[in-house]
Protein backbone atom coordinates (compact mmCIF):
# COMPACT_ATOMS: atom_id res chain seq x y z
CA UNK A 1 0.00 0.00 0.00
CA UNK A 2 0.80 3.63 -0.16
CA UNK A 3 3.23 5.14 2.67
CA UNK A 4 4.53 8.32 3.59
CA UNK A 5 8.05 8.20 5.23
CA UNK A 6 9.16 11.78 7.20
CA UNK A 7 12.48 12.20 8.91
CA UNK A 8 12.57 11.55 12.30
CA UNK A 9 12.49 14.61 15.15
CA UNK A 10 12.39 15.90 17.30
CA UNK A 11 14.42 19.10 15.43
CA UNK A 12 15.67 21.80 17.22
CA UNK A 13 16.21 24.94 15.80
CA UNK A 14 17.74 28.58 17.17
CA UNK A 15 15.00 31.54 15.44
CA UNK A 16 15.89 32.66 11.98
CA UNK A 17 17.12 29.33 11.03
CA UNK A 18 16.83 27.55 7.55
CA UNK A 19 14.66 24.43 8.25
CA UNK A 20 14.54 21.09 6.06
CA UNK A 21 11.98 18.54 7.07
CA UNK A 22 12.62 15.59 4.34
CA UNK A 23 9.36 13.65 3.24
CA UNK A 24 9.59 10.74 0.41
CA UNK A 25 6.64 8.58 -0.43
CA UNK A 26 5.42 5.72 -2.09
CA UNK A 27 2.33 5.69 -4.34
CA UNK A 28 1.13 4.04 -7.73
CA UNK A 29 0.08 7.14 -10.18
CA UNK A 30 0.45 10.52 -9.63
CA UNK A 31 -0.73 11.45 -5.93
CA UNK A 32 -1.18 14.90 -4.14
CA UNK A 33 0.79 15.82 -1.73
CA UNK A 34 0.36 17.82 1.17
CA UNK A 35 2.12 19.59 4.57
CA UNK A 36 -0.45 19.38 7.76
CA UNK A 37 0.46 21.33 10.60
CA UNK A 38 -0.53 20.53 14.04
CA UNK A 39 0.26 23.51 16.96
CA UNK A 40 0.39 22.11 20.48
CA UNK A 41 -2.61 21.64 21.67
CA UNK A 42 -4.82 21.74 18.73
CA UNK A 43 -6.08 19.87 15.29
CA UNK A 44 -4.34 19.38 11.90
CA UNK A 45 -4.68 22.64 9.73
CA UNK A 46 -3.47 22.28 6.33
CA UNK A 47 -0.20 24.10 5.49
CA UNK A 48 0.23 23.39 1.93
CA UNK A 49 0.02 21.03 -0.85
CA UNK A 50 1.00 20.17 -4.52
CA UNK A 51 -1.55 18.24 -6.88
CA UNK A 52 1.28 17.44 -10.10
CA UNK A 53 4.99 17.09 -10.39
CA UNK A 54 7.15 20.14 -10.30
CA UNK A 55 4.36 22.00 -8.37
CA UNK A 56 5.63 24.35 -5.47
CA UNK A 57 3.46 24.69 -2.70
CA UNK A 58 3.86 27.63 -0.27
CA UNK A 59 2.53 29.53 2.60
CA UNK A 60 3.39 31.15 5.37
CA UNK A 61 6.87 31.38 4.31
CA UNK A 62 7.18 27.07 3.50
CA UNK A 63 7.73 25.76 0.81
CA UNK A 64 7.81 22.36 -0.81
CA UNK A 65 8.29 21.22 -4.33
CA UNK A 66 6.83 17.72 -5.66
CA UNK A 67 9.72 15.85 -7.04
CA UNK A 68 8.33 12.85 -9.51
CA UNK A 69 11.93 11.68 -10.01
CA UNK A 70 12.77 11.23 -6.41
CA UNK A 71 9.00 10.99 -5.02
CA UNK A 72 9.55 13.41 -2.69
CA UNK A 73 8.43 16.68 -1.03
CA UNK A 74 10.08 18.36 1.35
CA UNK A 75 9.31 21.39 3.41
CA UNK A 76 11.28 24.42 3.56
CA UNK A 77 11.43 27.48 5.11
CA UNK A 78 14.57 29.79 5.09
CA UNK A 79 14.00 32.03 8.45
CA UNK A 80 12.03 30.06 10.93
CA UNK A 81 10.24 31.91 14.12
CA UNK A 82 9.27 30.60 17.47
CA UNK A 83 5.64 30.38 16.93
CA UNK A 84 6.50 27.71 14.03
CA UNK A 85 7.43 25.31 16.55
CA UNK A 86 4.62 22.66 16.21
CA UNK A 87 4.75 18.93 14.80
CA UNK A 88 4.48 18.81 10.55
CA UNK A 89 2.65 15.92 8.86
CA UNK A 90 3.65 15.17 5.29
CA UNK A 91 0.54 13.15 3.73
CA UNK A 92 -0.30 11.76 0.35
CA UNK A 93 -3.01 11.17 -1.14
CA UNK A 94 -4.93 9.47 -4.70
CA UNK A 95 -8.38 8.91 -6.12
CA UNK A 96 -10.12 7.03 -3.17
CA UNK A 97 -10.96 9.89 -1.00
CA UNK A 98 -8.34 8.99 1.57
CA UNK A 99 -5.09 10.30 2.99
CA UNK A 100 -1.67 8.48 4.05
CA UNK A 101 -0.05 10.78 6.87
CA UNK A 102 3.49 10.69 7.73
CA UNK A 103 4.48 10.32 11.31
CA UNK A 104 5.14 13.74 12.04
CA UNK A 105 8.19 15.45 13.15
CA UNK A 106 8.47 17.87 16.04
CA UNK A 107 9.79 21.28 15.32
CA UNK A 108 11.27 23.18 18.36
CA UNK A 109 12.54 26.58 17.72
CA UNK A 110 14.35 29.08 20.58
CA UNK A 111 14.59 32.26 20.60
CA UNK B 1 -18.70 29.32 11.31
CA UNK B 2 -17.43 26.70 14.24
CA UNK B 3 -15.91 24.05 11.38
CA UNK B 4 -15.60 21.02 12.76
CA UNK B 5 -16.44 20.22 16.39
CA UNK B 6 -15.66 17.43 18.97
CA UNK B 7 -17.18 16.30 22.24
CA UNK B 8 -15.91 16.11 25.05
CA UNK B 9 -12.44 16.75 24.67
CA UNK B 10 -10.82 14.53 27.53
CA UNK B 11 -12.01 10.99 28.72
CA UNK B 12 -11.04 9.12 31.47
CA UNK B 13 -12.59 5.58 31.13
CA UNK B 14 -12.48 2.19 32.70
CA UNK B 15 -11.64 -1.24 30.44
CA UNK B 16 -14.86 -2.41 29.69
CA UNK B 17 -16.66 0.71 29.65
CA UNK B 18 -18.28 2.13 26.91
CA UNK B 19 -18.27 5.71 25.18
CA UNK B 20 -19.15 7.35 21.57
CA UNK B 21 -17.52 10.35 20.50
CA UNK B 22 -19.41 12.89 18.65
CA UNK B 23 -18.02 14.75 15.48
CA UNK B 24 -20.14 17.92 13.67
CA UNK B 25 -18.97 19.63 11.31
CA UNK B 26 -21.37 22.77 9.92
CA UNK B 27 -19.07 22.88 6.32
CA UNK B 28 -21.47 20.87 4.45
CA UNK B 29 -18.88 18.18 3.71
CA UNK B 30 -19.79 14.92 2.34
CA UNK B 31 -16.55 13.23 3.47
CA UNK B 32 -16.07 12.36 6.86
CA UNK B 33 -13.63 10.89 8.80
CA UNK B 34 -11.90 9.43 12.56
CA UNK B 35 -8.40 8.84 13.58
CA UNK B 36 -6.54 8.23 16.02
CA UNK B 37 -2.74 9.78 17.04
CA UNK B 38 -0.51 7.74 18.95
CA UNK B 39 3.09 9.07 19.71
CA UNK B 40 5.80 7.51 17.32
CA UNK B 41 2.95 6.69 15.20
CA UNK B 42 1.43 9.73 13.27
CA UNK B 43 -2.31 9.72 11.80
CA UNK B 44 -4.06 6.23 11.22
CA UNK B 45 -7.61 6.02 9.87
CA UNK B 46 -10.43 4.08 12.18
CA UNK B 47 -13.23 4.39 9.61
CA UNK B 48 -14.71 7.37 7.38
CA UNK B 49 -18.02 7.54 5.70
CA UNK B 50 -18.27 8.74 1.90
CA UNK B 51 -22.15 10.15 2.83
CA UNK B 52 -25.00 10.19 4.71
CA UNK B 53 -25.70 6.83 5.64
CA UNK B 54 -22.63 5.22 4.56
CA UNK B 55 -19.41 4.02 6.37
CA UNK B 56 -16.28 1.95 5.70
CA UNK B 57 -13.29 0.50 7.63
CA UNK B 58 -9.97 2.92 7.53
CA UNK B 59 -6.46 1.18 9.13
CA UNK B 60 -7.29 0.30 12.42
CA UNK B 61 -10.84 -0.20 12.58
CA UNK B 62 -11.07 -3.29 15.19
CA UNK B 63 -13.02 -2.38 18.75
CA UNK B 64 -14.55 0.88 17.00
CA UNK B 65 -18.09 1.29 15.54
CA UNK B 66 -19.27 4.23 13.77
CA UNK B 67 -22.60 5.73 12.57
CA UNK B 68 -23.64 8.42 10.43
CA UNK B 69 -27.37 9.25 10.87
CA UNK B 70 -27.14 12.46 9.59
CA UNK B 71 -24.77 14.59 7.04
CA UNK B 72 -23.54 16.62 9.50
CA UNK B 73 -22.32 14.52 12.55
CA UNK B 74 -20.06 11.58 12.40
CA UNK B 75 -20.04 9.32 15.79
CA UNK B 76 -17.32 7.16 16.95
CA UNK B 77 -18.53 4.17 19.41
CA UNK B 78 -16.24 2.15 22.13
CA UNK B 79 -18.13 -0.78 23.21
CA UNK B 80 -15.88 -1.86 25.60
CA UNK B 81 -13.09 0.43 25.84
CA UNK B 82 -9.01 -1.44 26.21
CA UNK B 83 -6.26 0.29 27.39
CA UNK B 84 -4.71 -0.17 24.03
CA UNK B 85 -7.46 2.66 23.01
CA UNK B 86 -5.82 4.92 25.02
CA UNK B 87 -5.33 7.78 22.92
CA UNK B 88 -6.20 11.40 20.83
CA UNK B 89 -9.18 10.77 18.46
CA UNK B 90 -9.40 13.43 15.65
CA UNK B 91 -12.56 13.79 13.33
CA UNK B 92 -11.89 15.19 10.26
CA UNK B 93 -14.39 16.35 7.13
CA UNK B 94 -13.67 16.96 3.48
CA UNK B 95 -15.56 19.21 0.78
CA UNK B 96 -16.22 16.65 -2.56
CA UNK B 97 -15.99 19.46 -5.66
CA UNK B 98 -13.37 18.67 -8.25
CA UNK B 99 -11.15 16.10 -8.06
CA UNK B 100 -9.81 13.92 -5.16
CA UNK B 101 -7.82 13.70 -3.09
CA UNK B 102 -9.50 16.25 -0.87
CA UNK B 103 -8.14 18.63 1.69
CA UNK B 104 -9.02 17.31 5.07
CA UNK B 105 -10.67 19.99 7.87
CA UNK B 106 -9.73 18.48 11.42
CA UNK B 107 -11.31 19.60 14.94
CA UNK B 108 -9.53 19.88 17.73
CA UNK B 109 -9.06 16.43 19.50
CA UNK B 110 -10.49 13.97 21.81
CA UNK B 111 -7.74 12.78 24.66
CA UNK B 112 -9.19 9.02 26.09
CA UNK B 113 -7.51 7.39 28.37
CA UNK B 114 -8.67 4.25 29.32
CA UNK B 115 -7.61 2.96 32.70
Amino acid sequence: GNSVTQMEGPVTLSEEAFLTINCTYTATGYPSLFWYVQYPGEGLQLLLKATKADDKGSNKGFEATYRKETTSFHLEKGSVQVSDSAVYFCAEGGSNYKLTFGKGTLLTVNP
Amino acid sequence: NAGVTQTPKFRVLKTGQSMTLLCAQDMNHEYMYWYRQDPGMGLRLIHYSVGEGTTAKGEVPDGYNVSRLKKQNFLLGLESAAPSQTSVYFCASSYNSGSPPYEQYFGPGTRLTVT
